[in-house]
Protein backbone atom coordinates (compact mmCIF):
# COMPACT_ATOMS: atom_id res chain seq x y z
CA UNK A 1 0.00 0.00 0.00
CA UNK A 2 1.27 3.23 -0.75
CA UNK A 3 1.62 5.93 2.14
CA UNK A 4 3.49 8.30 4.08
CA UNK A 5 4.40 7.56 7.49
CA UNK A 6 5.51 10.27 10.49
CA UNK A 7 6.45 8.99 13.85
CA UNK A 8 5.58 10.26 16.38
CA UNK A 9 1.81 10.73 16.03
CA UNK A 10 1.53 12.99 19.18
CA UNK A 11 4.58 14.50 21.40
CA UNK A 12 4.46 16.39 24.43
CA UNK A 13 8.13 18.11 24.98
CA UNK A 14 9.63 20.79 26.70
CA UNK A 15 10.96 24.16 25.63
CA UNK A 16 14.94 23.43 24.15
CA UNK A 17 14.36 19.68 24.00
CA UNK A 18 15.70 18.69 20.61
CA UNK A 19 13.35 16.38 18.82
CA UNK A 20 12.96 14.61 15.45
CA UNK A 21 9.88 13.38 13.88
CA UNK A 22 10.94 11.26 10.92
CA UNK A 23 8.77 10.76 7.62
CA UNK A 24 9.37 7.91 5.50
CA UNK A 25 7.18 6.94 2.34
CA UNK A 26 7.17 3.89 -0.14
CA UNK A 27 6.93 5.13 -3.56
CA UNK A 28 10.18 6.24 -4.73
CA UNK A 29 8.69 9.41 -5.15
CA UNK A 30 11.43 12.19 -5.60
CA UNK A 31 9.84 14.97 -3.77
CA UNK A 32 9.11 15.55 -0.56
CA UNK A 33 8.15 18.37 1.88
CA UNK A 34 7.32 19.26 5.86
CA UNK A 35 4.12 21.53 6.29
CA UNK A 36 2.47 22.90 9.50
CA UNK A 37 -1.12 23.53 10.34
CA UNK A 38 -1.94 26.40 12.38
CA UNK A 39 -5.59 27.25 12.93
CA UNK A 40 -6.72 30.47 10.57
CA UNK A 41 -3.60 30.10 8.71
CA UNK A 42 -4.06 26.95 6.04
CA UNK A 43 -0.68 24.67 5.41
CA UNK A 44 2.92 26.55 5.52
CA UNK A 45 5.67 24.73 3.92
CA UNK A 46 8.76 24.51 6.08
CA UNK A 47 10.97 22.69 3.58
CA UNK A 48 11.15 21.07 0.66
CA UNK A 49 13.17 18.07 -1.02
CA UNK A 50 13.20 17.56 -4.66
CA UNK A 51 15.52 14.95 -4.14
CA UNK A 52 18.20 13.08 -2.19
CA UNK A 53 20.61 15.63 -0.33
CA UNK A 54 18.76 18.61 -2.22
CA UNK A 55 16.42 20.53 0.23
CA UNK A 56 15.41 24.40 0.29
CA UNK A 57 13.32 26.58 2.96
CA UNK A 58 9.85 26.88 2.24
CA UNK A 59 7.49 29.76 3.67
CA UNK A 60 8.60 29.43 7.43
CA UNK A 61 11.74 27.37 7.77
CA UNK A 62 13.40 29.12 10.62
CA UNK A 63 14.07 27.14 14.06
CA UNK A 64 14.05 23.81 11.47
CA UNK A 65 16.00 21.61 10.07
CA UNK A 66 15.99 18.66 7.35
CA UNK A 67 18.11 16.31 5.93
CA UNK A 68 17.76 13.87 2.91
CA UNK A 69 20.50 11.37 3.38
CA UNK A 70 18.58 8.54 1.23
CA UNK A 71 15.08 8.86 -0.93
CA UNK A 72 12.52 8.05 1.01
CA UNK A 73 13.36 9.14 4.46
CA UNK A 74 13.16 13.31 5.18
CA UNK A 75 13.39 14.29 8.97
CA UNK A 76 12.07 17.20 10.81
CA UNK A 77 14.60 18.25 13.40
CA UNK A 78 13.52 20.66 16.00
CA UNK A 79 17.34 21.76 17.32
CA UNK A 80 15.95 23.90 20.28
CA UNK A 81 11.87 23.50 20.04
CA UNK A 82 9.67 26.72 21.77
CA UNK A 83 6.11 26.94 22.06
CA UNK A 84 5.56 28.92 19.12
CA UNK A 85 5.86 25.40 17.18
CA UNK A 86 3.15 23.43 19.09
CA UNK A 87 1.23 22.65 16.07
CA UNK A 88 0.16 19.98 13.53
CA UNK A 89 2.86 18.58 10.96
CA UNK A 90 2.59 17.11 7.84
CA UNK A 91 4.71 15.17 5.65
CA UNK A 92 4.04 15.23 2.23
CA UNK A 93 5.40 13.87 -1.22
CA UNK A 94 4.67 13.38 -4.62
CA UNK A 95 6.64 11.79 -7.65
CA UNK A 96 6.95 14.37 -10.38
CA UNK A 97 9.18 17.55 -9.34
CA UNK A 98 8.39 19.52 -12.87
CA UNK A 99 4.49 18.41 -13.38
CA UNK A 100 1.75 19.92 -11.82
CA UNK A 101 -0.52 17.27 -12.01
CA UNK A 102 0.31 14.68 -9.14
CA UNK A 103 -1.54 14.89 -6.07
CA UNK A 104 0.86 15.00 -2.52
CA UNK A 105 0.40 12.19 -0.89
CA UNK A 106 0.08 13.02 2.99
CA UNK A 107 1.45 11.31 6.21
CA UNK A 108 -0.82 11.42 8.98
CA UNK A 109 0.23 14.38 10.76
CA UNK A 110 2.15 14.62 14.09
CA UNK A 111 0.44 16.70 17.21
CA UNK A 112 3.29 18.64 18.34
CA UNK A 113 2.76 20.41 22.09
CA UNK A 114 6.31 22.50 23.31
CA UNK A 115 5.63 23.85 26.58
CA UNK B 1 -0.04 38.59 -2.35
CA UNK B 2 -1.64 35.13 -1.22
CA UNK B 3 -1.49 32.86 -4.59
CA UNK B 4 -4.79 30.84 -2.96
CA UNK B 5 -7.72 32.68 -1.77
CA UNK B 6 -10.03 31.16 0.01
CA UNK B 7 -12.63 34.07 1.39
CA UNK B 8 -15.20 31.64 3.41
CA UNK B 9 -13.99 30.92 6.62
CA UNK B 10 -17.04 28.63 7.57
CA UNK B 11 -20.23 27.47 6.09
CA UNK B 12 -23.25 25.98 7.19
CA UNK B 13 -25.10 23.27 4.30
CA UNK B 14 -28.14 21.10 5.22
CA UNK B 15 -27.87 17.69 4.87
CA UNK B 16 -28.68 16.68 1.39
CA UNK B 17 -28.18 20.10 -0.56
CA UNK B 18 -25.56 21.21 -2.89
CA UNK B 19 -22.98 23.33 -1.28
CA UNK B 20 -20.26 25.14 -2.82
CA UNK B 21 -16.60 26.03 -1.43
CA UNK B 22 -14.72 29.14 -3.19
CA UNK B 23 -11.10 29.39 -4.25
CA UNK B 24 -9.64 31.59 -6.32
CA UNK B 25 -5.90 31.56 -7.34
CA UNK B 26 -2.98 33.82 -9.05
CA UNK B 27 -0.32 32.55 -11.11
CA UNK B 28 1.31 33.96 -14.29
CA UNK B 29 2.55 30.23 -15.14
CA UNK B 30 0.24 28.93 -17.89
CA UNK B 31 0.56 25.04 -16.63
CA UNK B 32 -0.21 24.40 -12.94
CA UNK B 33 -2.50 21.98 -10.91
CA UNK B 34 -5.38 22.45 -8.80
CA UNK B 35 -6.57 20.52 -5.96
CA UNK B 36 -8.77 20.19 -2.92
CA UNK B 37 -8.56 18.34 0.27
CA UNK B 38 -10.73 17.57 2.72
CA UNK B 39 -9.72 17.21 6.31
CA UNK B 40 -11.60 15.55 8.96
CA UNK B 41 -11.34 16.15 12.76
CA UNK B 42 -9.16 13.33 12.96
CA UNK B 43 -6.77 15.43 11.34
CA UNK B 44 -5.16 13.46 8.08
CA UNK B 45 -5.41 15.26 4.87
CA UNK B 46 -7.64 13.66 1.85
CA UNK B 47 -7.42 14.06 -2.00
CA UNK B 48 -10.85 15.21 -3.37
CA UNK B 49 -9.99 16.26 -6.71
CA UNK B 50 -7.82 17.73 -9.18
CA UNK B 51 -7.90 19.90 -12.05
CA UNK B 52 -4.93 21.01 -14.22
CA UNK B 53 -4.68 24.16 -15.96
CA UNK B 54 -4.94 22.49 -19.87
CA UNK B 55 -8.16 20.10 -18.90
CA UNK B 56 -10.97 21.07 -21.14
CA UNK B 57 -13.79 19.78 -19.24
CA UNK B 58 -14.46 20.42 -15.27
CA UNK B 59 -12.90 17.49 -13.00
CA UNK B 60 -15.75 15.45 -10.97
CA UNK B 61 -15.11 12.35 -8.65
CA UNK B 62 -18.44 11.10 -7.17
CA UNK B 63 -19.99 13.59 -5.59
CA UNK B 64 -17.80 16.34 -5.72
CA UNK B 65 -16.98 18.58 -8.91
CA UNK B 66 -14.25 21.06 -9.73
CA UNK B 67 -16.55 24.38 -10.86
CA UNK B 68 -12.94 25.87 -13.35
CA UNK B 69 -13.33 29.50 -14.65
CA UNK B 70 -9.93 29.74 -16.07
CA UNK B 71 -10.19 33.16 -16.83
CA UNK B 72 -11.66 34.13 -13.57
CA UNK B 73 -9.01 32.25 -11.90
CA UNK B 74 -11.33 30.27 -10.21
CA UNK B 75 -11.84 26.87 -8.97
CA UNK B 76 -14.66 26.06 -6.66
CA UNK B 77 -15.29 22.98 -5.35
CA UNK B 78 -18.61 22.21 -5.45
CA UNK B 79 -20.30 19.42 -3.07
CA UNK B 80 -23.33 17.37 -3.85
CA UNK B 81 -26.19 15.84 -1.73
CA UNK B 82 -24.04 16.93 1.62
CA UNK B 83 -24.36 14.17 4.18
CA UNK B 84 -22.99 14.50 7.84
CA UNK B 85 -19.19 13.20 7.00
CA UNK B 86 -18.99 15.90 5.04
CA UNK B 87 -18.23 18.00 8.01
CA UNK B 88 -14.18 18.95 7.89
CA UNK B 89 -11.84 21.80 7.13
CA UNK B 90 -11.70 21.51 3.15
CA UNK B 91 -8.40 23.35 1.08
CA UNK B 92 -8.12 24.42 -1.73
CA UNK B 93 -4.42 23.88 -3.26
CA UNK B 94 -2.33 25.16 -6.01
CA UNK B 95 0.69 23.81 -7.63
CA UNK B 96 2.64 26.03 -10.46
CA UNK B 97 6.26 26.24 -11.55
CA UNK B 98 7.78 29.01 -8.55
CA UNK B 99 11.61 29.23 -8.96
CA UNK B 100 11.71 26.17 -11.58
CA UNK B 101 9.85 23.63 -9.43
CA UNK B 102 5.90 23.09 -9.12
CA UNK B 103 5.81 24.44 -5.51
CA UNK B 104 2.40 23.52 -4.33
CA UNK B 105 0.44 26.47 -2.03
CA UNK B 106 -2.44 25.87 0.00
CA UNK B 107 -5.54 28.12 0.87
CA UNK B 108 -6.39 28.86 4.65
CA UNK B 109 -9.26 26.48 4.04
CA UNK B 110 -13.45 26.41 4.94
CA UNK B 111 -14.63 24.71 7.72
CA UNK B 112 -18.06 22.63 6.56
CA UNK B 113 -20.69 21.93 8.89
CA UNK B 114 -23.62 19.81 7.79
CA UNK B 115 -26.46 20.32 9.52
CA UNK B 116 -29.09 17.43 10.00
Amino acid sequence: EAQVTQNPRYLITVTGKKLTVTCSQNMNHEYMSWYRQDPGLGLRQIYYSMNVEVTDKGDVPEGYKVSRKEKRNFPLILESPSPNQTSLYFCASTSQVLEGTDTQYFGPGTRLTVL
Amino acid sequence: AQKITQTQPGMFVQEKEAVTLDCTYDTSDPSYGLFWYKQPSSGEMIFLIYQGSYDQQNATEGRYSLNFQKARKSANLVISASQLGDSAMYFCAMRDRSGGSYIPTFGRGTSLIVHP
